[in-house]
């Protein structure tokens, strides 16, 4: 049951495009959408999203979340090659967090 | 000040053995979650500690179990193994509610 999906599964840029990745989820009553980033092991946090509309920024990579068409963005700018990893989407509902298979991004030199 | 660690970094185990990883939390933290992570596949919760209870459980099978120690330290213990166990078990602490949850750097687990 995919209660969370991310959308591309994978993906290959270049050094200096913007990247956006996307989340869509399926429940309503969550408390929380985090973002985060696996490089090799342990995921790193990025974003914690609770209000719809409001974006949230930290250097080059920016999220937004739509309560109402269900989904939130991940936006990262000017990509470095240290960019490439495995982003993660996660909702906090029913006492657990529910992650998404995740997005392969590459970013080459 | 220190992040989540788990040990060991790799374990190689053979079927129907038994396999336990360990967690310590990040101080001050006292909710520590399980995830296996299996080979292409998201992270798949598995349960949820927090002061010394067992709070939530993910959908795997009872012989997947564990414990909070009162220093807020978590096992995780895996019986009869199975090659499909075969997985990054991840450790994550919080300071309470599942929000925002700081990661270790996993135990390999590959059961032969």
């Amino acid at each position: 049951e995919d209660k969370v999906v991310q959308s591309p599964l994978s993906l290959v840029v270049h050094e200096g495009d913007t990247v956006t990745l996307n989340c869509s989820y399926e429940v309503t009553n969550f408390r929380s959408l985090l973002w985060y980033k696996q490089e090799k092991k342990a995921p790193t946090f990025l974003f914690m999203l609770t209000s719809s509309g409001i974006e949230k920024k930290s250097g080059r990579l920016s999220s937004i979340l739509d309560k109402k068409e269900l989904s939130s963005i991940l936006n990262i700018t000017a990509t470095q090659t240290g960019d490439s990893a495995i982003y993660l989407c996660a909702l906090e509902y029913g006492n657990k967090l529910v992650f998404g298979a995740g997005t392969i991004l590459r970013v080459k030199s | 000040e220190a992040g989540v660690t788990q040990s060991p970094t790799h374990l190689i185990k053979t079927r129907g053995q038994q396999a336990t990883l360990r967690c310590s939390p990040i101080s001050g933290h006292t909710s520590v979650y399980w995830y296996q992570q299996a080979l292409g596949l998201g992270l798949q919760f598995l349960l949820w500690y927090d002061e010394g209870e067992e709070r939530n459980r993910g959908n795997f099978p009872p012989r997947f179990s564990g414990r909070q120690f009162p220093n807020y330290s978590s096992e995780l213990n895996v019986n009869a193994l199975e090659l499909e166990d075969s997985a990054l078990y991840l450790c994550a602490s919080s300071l309470s509610r599942p929000g925002t949850q700081y990661f270790g750097p996993g135990t390999r687990l590959l059961v032969l």
